[in-house]
């Protein structure tokens, strides 16, 4: 499969826990974007990479949120302290991030985060 | 206001019906449209871009207003597999950032 993959696809916690989700990119994708969606809403926009700059955060990525992408393939995306409003799906998405092109976001299957 | 707003349905139609989803976005300097689709606890898959002229695909006819800020999808002839969430996206700032506005999506479920 050459599509975006994710890891762990489930994750529960308590609250209060540290957690961290992987996200790989489909190869080659120079763009990567973390969204999440809550129950009965769409997704929500929180970080975007080109390569492995981390270019934009929305507001709602607080200071307990923190997204890497170390090596412009891979990313990561780590909450700290988690609170149970954090629970959600967590999805992520790459693009290939080709000038003049329209550039089709690929979404992963997601992590599903449930925070007791 | 929702910088993207959708009816949330649900949406109930018989096999072969054919159904209309609307949409409006609030900002008016917006550059790329697009239908999203999401099937039950599943990711996001394109359906399909939007553009000025309109566009179609198969059974499924996409128009773009930029004038009314609003965007249509419509699927002719429904099959029981077009049972999704329809999620209408909007790109406000073209390539800057490339991140994607969705809508709260709307729900269609097609009856045998």
């Amino acid at each position: 499969d050459t599509g975006v993959s994710q890891d762990p696809r489930h994750k529960i916690t308590k609250r209060g826990q540290n957690v961290t989700f992987r996200c790989d990119p489909i190869s080659e994708h120079n763009r990567l974007y973390w969204y999440r969606q809550t129950l009965g809403q769409g997704p929500e926009f929180l970080t975007y990479f080109q390569n492995e700059a981390q270019l934009e955060k929305s507001r709602l990525l607080s200071d307990r949120f923190s997204a890497e992408r170390p090596k412009g393939s891979f990313s990561t995306l780590e909450i700290q302290r988690t609170e149970q409003g954090d629970s959600a799906m967590y999805l992520c998405a790459s693009s290939p991030g080709l000038a003049g092109t329209t550039d089709t976001q690929y979404f992963g299957p997601g992590t599903r985060l449930t925070v007791l | 206001r929702k910088e993207v707003e959708q009816d949330p349905g649900p949406f109930n139609v018989p096999e072969g019906a054919t159904v209309a989803f609307n949409c409006t976005y609030s900002n008016s300097a917006s550059q790329s449209f697009f239908w999203y689709r999401q099937d039950c606890r599943k990711e996001p898959k394109l359906l399909m871009s939007v553009y000025s002229s309109g566009n179609e695909d198969g059974r499924f006819t996409a128009q773009l207003n930029r004038a009314s800020q609003y965007i249509s999808l419509l699927i002719r002839d429904s099959k029981l597999s077009d049972s999704a969430t329809y999620l209408c996206v909007v790109n406000p700032w073209g390539g800057a950032t490339n991140k994607l506005i969705f809508g709260t999506g709307t729900l269609l479920a097609v009856q045998p």
